[in-house]
């Protein structure tokens, strides 16, 4: 499976869009890219998932550059709640059987 | 449907011991796993199974058994308890025509 980066922090205030990064350079044709969040030690929680085109559910946005290598989590309208790691994470749709988390992306919504 | 169920949320053992991490799902989900996570880290993938009497190791499945007997259970096993397994442990299901994982709410193991 492909490499992700992220950053490791982001603060974002309340009721603001945020906008979380995540490089994966070296994925491949079928790779898919996944957005996974963990509440304060919670199991983590699916959030969105995309192959190329943007894509958009009732709890984010995701959008995906056209070369494939980076990607956007977006939250609209961040909230408390949604204050948590994120976790970018690249996988062939056979291989979304085994997620490879890296450390994620701590965003901290400031009221 | 009551989701990924964990059990126990948390227990202590001492060095040497072994014990069972029960995980069950009541989803009907071929695919089962079991990850681990350190503080700071990120989850890593232990074991899993693609559907009843099939597993085989993740990345890191040492010192950890398995077996898939029905479709909702995957117990974890450990069977001489280290403290270098000291870790939360999460159990994952995924029916195999979607593409989400729904997860436990974690087991707390602290070896002494």
């Amino acid at each position: 499976d492909a490499k992700t980066t992220q950053p490791t922090s982001m603060d974002c205030a309340e009721g603001r869009a945020a906008n979380l990064p995540c490089n994966h350079s070296t994925i491949s044709g079928n790779e898919y890219v996944y957005w996974y969040r963990q509440i304060h030690s919670q199991g983590p929680q699916y959030i969105i998932h995309g192959l190329k085109n943007n894509e958009t559910n009732e709890m984010a946005s995701l959008i995906i550059t056209e070369d494939r290598k980076s990607s956007t989590l977006i939250l609209p309208h961040a909230t408390l709640r949604d204050t948590a790691v994120y976790y970018c994470i690249v996988a062939s749709g056979d291989g979304s059987y085994q997620l490879t988390f890296g450390k994620g992306t701590k965003l901290s919504v400031i009221p | 449907n009551a989701g990924v169920t964990q059990t126990p949320k948390f227990q202590v053992l001492k060095t040497g011991q072994s014990m069972t991490l029960q995980c069950a799902q009541d989803m009907n989900h071929e695919y089962m796993s079991w990850y681990r996570q350190d503080p700071g880290m990120g989850l890593r993938l232990i074991h899993y199974s693609v559907g009843a009497g099939i597993t085989d190791q993740g990345e890191v499945p040492n010192g950890y058994n398995v077996s898939r007997s029905t479709t909702e259970d995957f117990p974890l096993r450990l069977l001489s308890a280290a403290p270098s397994q000291t870790s939360v442990y999460f159990c994952a299901s995924r029916d195999s025509l979607e593409e989400t994982q729904y997860f436990g709410p974690g087991t707390r193991l602290l070896v002494l």
